[in-house]
């Protein structure tokens, strides 16, 4: 069964004060694996998409990369409106090929 | 900017109760799928419809049932709500040869 956990479950960090997030994922043949920010009440939002061991792709503040059991989420510098909870989700190529197993996020409050 | 709308946003209705929630996209996405979240919690996939005139069950049982008639609606519709129903229903798209799907924002259901 595929499995996706995200650590921490919350993140306080104070604006300029950089860290990662984690993504720990087991599936069957990883087809490519995505992050999505999701604000309160709101639907969540696509950042990135990493399909193999050793990618890594950049928007703004925030650089994602992949090994062959877990994602990082780095946010450099954070602003207060970075903050949100940050979703990793991961589509197996196997039989659960129509659809993505997400994890529970890590909501994170950057203080200005 | 996804264009994915999803109408009613907020929607309080009594235990009975038969109910349509709406979800339209304008990119002429194959694809398109309905999550239900609970606060804190990963998104499980209900329905799914790889295109007009199919529709699939997901993973999570649910007494909800869609349609697709039209590429760009798929509605979800409860023929008698009840208070377990109550959550958030999001919406989703992708294209036919990709697994990025985006989000519509939502609709926050409570049922008394």
């Amino acid at each position: 069964e595929d499995q996706v956990t995200q650590s921490p479950e919350a993140l306080r960090l104070q604006e300029g004060e950089s860290s990662s997030l984690n993504c720990s994922y087991t599936v069957s043949g990883l087809r490519g694996l995505f992050w999505y920010r999701q604000d309160p009440g709101k639907g969540p939002e696509f950042l990135f998409t990493l399909y193999s061991a050793g990618e890594e792709k950049e928007k703004e503040r925030l650089k994602a990369t992949l090994t062959k059991k877990e994602s990082f989420l780095h946010i450099t510098a954070p602003k207060p409106e970075d903050s949100a909870t940050y979703l990793c989700a991961v589509q197996a190529a196997g039989g659960s090929a129509r659809q993505l197993t997400f994890g529970s996020g890590t909501q994170l409050t950057v203080l200005p | 900017e996804a264009d994915i709308y999803q109408t009613p946003r907020y929607l309080v209705i009594g235990t009975g109760k038969k109910i349509t929630l709406e979800c339209s996209q304008t990119m002429g996405h194959d694809k398109m799928y309905w999550y239900q979240q609970d606060p804190g919690m990963e998104l499980h996939l209900i329905h799914y419809s790889y295109g007009v005139n199919s529709t699939e069950k997901g993973d999570l049982s649910s007494e909800s049932t869609v349609s697709r008639i039209r590429t760009e609606h798929f509605p979800l519709t409860l023929e008698s709500a009840r208070p377990s129903h109550t959550s958030q229903y999001l919406c989703a798209s992708s294209k036919e040869n990709s697994y990025e799907q985006y989000f519509g924002p939502g609709t926050r259901l409570t049922v008394t």
